[in-house]
């Protein structure tokens, strides 16, 4: 079965600060997304990871993803208020179903 | 372009109600699927579909029943709704047939049992 998991579940940071969102999975799988998630809304797609090494960019976040440690990282730089949100991933698993981890909110503080 | 159009957005059910949760996709889909939400579990699958007439049990399937008669339309039936089914739901497609494309999320339905 399928398990993932994200850490941490809960993150309070101050603007300009720098961290990382860790996602581990514990079977084989070479696709991996990372959505957002306002407090009260639907989940909207931030980045689709194919591939070993993939690494994709978008404004102050970046994601990575290494299918040998079954790990992806999702790396905030420079945060700003307007990041605050639950930040989930998922994998695709058995017969290509989605498992997503269990969230991690993000708090960015003054 | 409407993308995943789920009705209603929100509801309140007594014990033992039934109910339909309505989902629509205009963007020729072949995936669908139905996923609930509670605090500190993430999304956990329902059940899905790879196609109009084929449907699969998810991860939390008891209680729920799917059809799809459609490939715009994916409705989840509560039989008889239970506290324990108070959740958010949210339906999702994806263009690939397996699944394994990213999904697109509907707004979400707020449901509670009482």
């Amino acid at each position: 079965e399928l398990k993932v998991e994200q850490n941490p579940l809960f993150l309070s940071m101050q603007e300009g600060k720098n961290y990382t969102i860790y996602c581990n999975y514990s079977t084989t799988s070479d696709r991996l997304y990372w959505y957002r998630q306002d407090p009260g809304k639907s989940l909207e797609s931030l980045f689709v990871l194919l591939s070993n090494g993939a690494v994709k960019q978008e404004g102050r976040l970046m994601a990575s993803l290494d299918t040998k440690a079954r790990l992806s990282t999702l790396h905030i730089t420079a945060a700003v208020h307007d990041l605050s949100a639950t930040y989930f991933c998922a994998v695709t698993g058995t017969a290509s179903k989605l498992t997503f981890g269990t969230g991690t909110r993000l708090q960015v503080t003054l | 372009n409407a993308g995943v159009t789920q009705t209603p957005k929100f509801q309140v059910l007594k014990t033992g109600q039934s109910m339909t949760l309505q989902c629509a996709q205009d963007m020729n889909h072949e995936y669908m699927s139905w996923y609930r939400q509670d605090p500190g579990m993430g999304l956990r699958l329902i059940h899905y579909s790879v196609g109009a007439g084929i449907t699969d049990q998810g991860e939390v399937p008891n209680g729920y029943n799917v059809s799809r008669s459609t490939t715009e339309d994916f409705p989840l039936r509560l039989l008889s709704a239970a506290p324990s089914q108070t959740s958010v739901y949210f339906c999702a497609s994806s263009y690939s047939r397996t699944g394994a494309g990213e999904a697109f999320f509907g707004q979400g339905t707020r449901l509670t049992v009482v």
